[in-house]
């Protein structure tokens, strides 16, 4: 079946240091990869996504590379911000099915302190 | 462009009752899928609406059903509410069933 693991949080880091969260999935075919961001009693927003291998999806300062060979999909940031605390989302949709429903992993929270 | 809406944003029920929520999808979005995301946890899919027919169910009982409009906005309803049903349930919209699903802010329902 299809699944997404992700770091545990929660995750630390003073303001303008290097983020990395894990995330890596499994799943039947090439799915397309996601991430989303959700901040504090909102929904999701997506951050950005890649649709297959070797892609780099990037957004706000945040990327993502999709590797096939060690399935994962690890979203970085160079320096992070307060402004960028949230619970962040690792997601996949299977394109080998008619409809697309996400899966995600557990999240991870982020606490920026300044 | 008008974003995805859902209503009510809090909802407090008891055990055993009804309820219906309510999902605007964005302008042009014709697909609708329905998660619901418990405390701590990542969203798990519920069920998707293409064009108003039901195109799809993640793994959840018959007492969750729902609704998609001829202009596309939707409807959850559960039954038969039991305790585990405390969540947050988000709607997400896309133009088509393999583009980017984009969420509303969810409704947070708890059962006493």
């Amino acid at each position: 079946g299809n699944s997404v693991t992700q770091m545990e949080g929660p995750v630390t880091l003073s303001e303008e240091a290097f983020l990395t969260i894990n995330c890596t999935y499994t799943a039947t075919g090439y799915p397309s990869l996601f991430w989303y961001v959700q901040y504090p009693g909102e929904g999701l927003q997506l951050l950005l996504k890649a649709t297959k291998a070797d892609d780099k999806g990037s957004n706000k300062g945040f990327e993502a590379t999709y590797r096939k060979e060690t399935t994962s999909f690890h979203l970085e940031k160079g320096s992070v911000q307060v402004s960028d605390s949230a619970v962040y989302f690792c997601a996949l949709s299977p394109k080998n099915s008619g409809n697309t429903p996400l899966v995600f992993g557990k999240g991870t929270r982020l606490s920026v302190i300044a | 462009e008008t974003g995805v809406t859902q209503s009510p944003t809090h909802l407090i029920k008891t055990r055993g009752q009804q309820v219906t929520l309510r999902c605007s999808s964005q302008s042009g979005h014709n697909t609708v899928s329905w998660y619901q995301q418990a405390l701590g946890q990542g969203p798990q899919f519920i069920f998707q609406y293409y064009r108003e027919e039901e195109n799809g169910r993640g793994n959840f009982p018959p007492r969750f059903s729902g609704l998609q409009f001829p202009n596309y906005s939707s409807e959850l309803n559960v039954n038969a509410l039991e305790l585990d049903d405390s969540a947050l349930y988000l709607c997400a919209s896309s133009w088509g069933q393999n583009q980017p699903q984009h969420f509303g802010d969810g409704t947070r329902l708890s059962i006493l």
